[in-house]
């Protein structure tokens, strides 16, 4: 069975600073990942996603995320964080052996941003 | 545009009362549709999936039920709420297929005292 381990319960960065959210991922394939941001009692919205092609993906507010099939990782970035990130993110993989969409996520990693 | 709706947005409830959350969606056909759940400072639980009307899946056994009695239509249940169910209840939906995003509800908080 697939899993996703994001190793960091919890980031702090100063606003401005540079930004990396690690995942790693278990599946037997190649797999779909996505990392999803989460605000404070809110859903949860798409920032990018990977499943073919450029192993760097660009995803929307100035993210991007890549693909490392060496080392079953994901690790999401932003060069320079906006107060406006503090969030919670969620790296995700997809089970592609059903069309159900079914997809497992990590436990979340809460972001902090300092002024 | 598709839209997603969940409610209510807030529900407290004591041990042992009935349980009904509804979610819809508008704006597009024959969805995917997902329940799941997050506790506090945990990541999501997948709890039940629908490819169809009355097509549900199961995902871990529990003291819930879900049912999709119309196309864009999915209710999670529960004749008899214990303390554990308390959490934070997520509808989302897609258009099918693993490479296919999900778009997340606002969430339901069920508070069970």
């Amino acid at each position: 069975a697939q899993s996703v381990t994001q190793p960091d319960i919890h980031i702090t960065v100063s606003e401005g600073a540079s930004l990396e959210l690690r995942c790693n991922y278990s599946y037997g394939a190649t797999p779909y990942l996505f990392w999803y941001v989460q605000s404070p009692g809110q859903g949860l919205q798409l920032l990018l996603k990977y499943f073919s092609g450029d192993t760097l993906v660009q995803g929307i507010k100035g993210f991007e995320a890549e693909f490392k099939r060496s080392q079953s990782s994901f690790n999401l970035r932003k060069p320079s964080v906006h107060w406006s990130d503090a969030a919670e993110y969620f790296c995700a993989v997809a089970d592609y052996n059903t069309n159900a969409g079914k997809s497992t996520f990590g436990d979340g990693t809460t972001l902090t941003v300092k002024p | 545009s598709q839209t997603i709706h969940q409610w209510p947005a807030t529900l407290v409830q004591p041990v042992g009362s009935p349980l009904s959350l509804e979610c819809t969606v508008e704006g597009t056909s024959n969805p995917n549709l997902y329940w799941y759940r997050q506790a506090a400072g945990r990541g999501l639980q997948l709890l039940f999936y629908s490819v169809g009307i009355g097509q549900i899946s199961s995902e871990v056994p529990q003291n819930l039920s879900a049912s999709r009695p119309q196309d864009r239509q999915f209710i999670l249940s529960s004749k008899k709420l214990l303390l554990s169910d308390s959490g934070f209840y997520l509808c989302a939906w897609s258009v099918g297929g693993a490479s296919e995003t999900q778009y997340f509800g606002p969430g339901t908080r069920l508070l069970v005292l």
